[in-house]
């Protein structure tokens, strides 16, 4: 059965650097999600992303976050400048879009921010 | 925006108690409405989706949840919990994706 695949499992940096978190969506999947979970607390929507370009985006999603499909498979999301509260755990999603199909999850990154 | 509710934060059981857990989502827009499972170390699956005909909706590992219009409601329905139930449940609206947020739910052995 096709899946998501995130990439790193887990990421540790330094705060202030730039991380890179990697999503590779199933294949013919069109519409492509980030969202985080803080430990201990809420999944929470960060970012929609369809046809190359960000559909949706919650305020959460600042100038510190962007994301990009840089070639047909991977999804990234890129976090500027990372900050203590940024530490949570990643997850990306994708979905084809079609009638009644639901999000499919990867498995996610969690990032520690120190 | 539209959202969904969970009330229960935390619900602890024994095994081969009942399950409900509580969802309600709020008025407008189409309304189609999922619930995930999240194991202890793995990732988001899906339990079970609603999206039109029948409201009672049957899943996997012998869950259901009904649709109910008139409560705005999406409750999560298992007859007999299993200690190998104990997981995060997340109620999720299909139309903004955003997620209820979760009832933790423990079976003691």
């Amino acid at each position: 059965e096709p899946e998501v695949t995130q990439t790193p499992s887990h990421q540790v940096t330094q705060m202030g650097q730039e991380v890179i978190l990697r999503c590779v969506p199933i294949s013919n999947h069109l519409y492509f999600y980030w969202y985080r979970q803080i430990l201990g607390q809420k999944v929470e929507f960060l970012v929609s992303f369809y046809n190359n370009e960000i559909s949706e985006k919650s305020e959460i999603f600042d100038d510190q976050f962007s994301v990009e499909r840089p070639d047909g498979s991977n999804f990234t999301l890129k976090i500027r400048s990372t900050k203590l509260e940024d530490s949570a755990m990643y997850f990306c999603a994708s979905n084809s879009g079609q009638g009644a199909d639901e999000q499919y999850f990867g498995p996610g990154t969690r990032l520690t921010v120190t | 925006a539209q959202s969904v509710s969970q009330h229960n934060h935390h619900v602890i059981l024994s095994e081969a108690a009942s399950l409900e857990l509580g969802c309600n989502y709020s008025y407008g827009g189409t309304v189609n409405l999922f619930w995930y499972v999240q194991y202890p170390g793995q990732h988001l699956q899906l339990l079970l989706k609603y999206f039109s005909g029948d409201p009672l909706v049957k899943g996997i590992k012998g869950f259901e949840a009904e649709f109910i219009k008139s409560k705005f409601s999406f409750n999560l329905r298992k007859p007999s919990v299993q200690w190998s139930d104990t997981a995060e449940y997340f109620c999720v609206r299909r139309d903004d994706m955003r997620f209820g947020a979760g009832t933790r739910l423990t079976v003691k052995p």
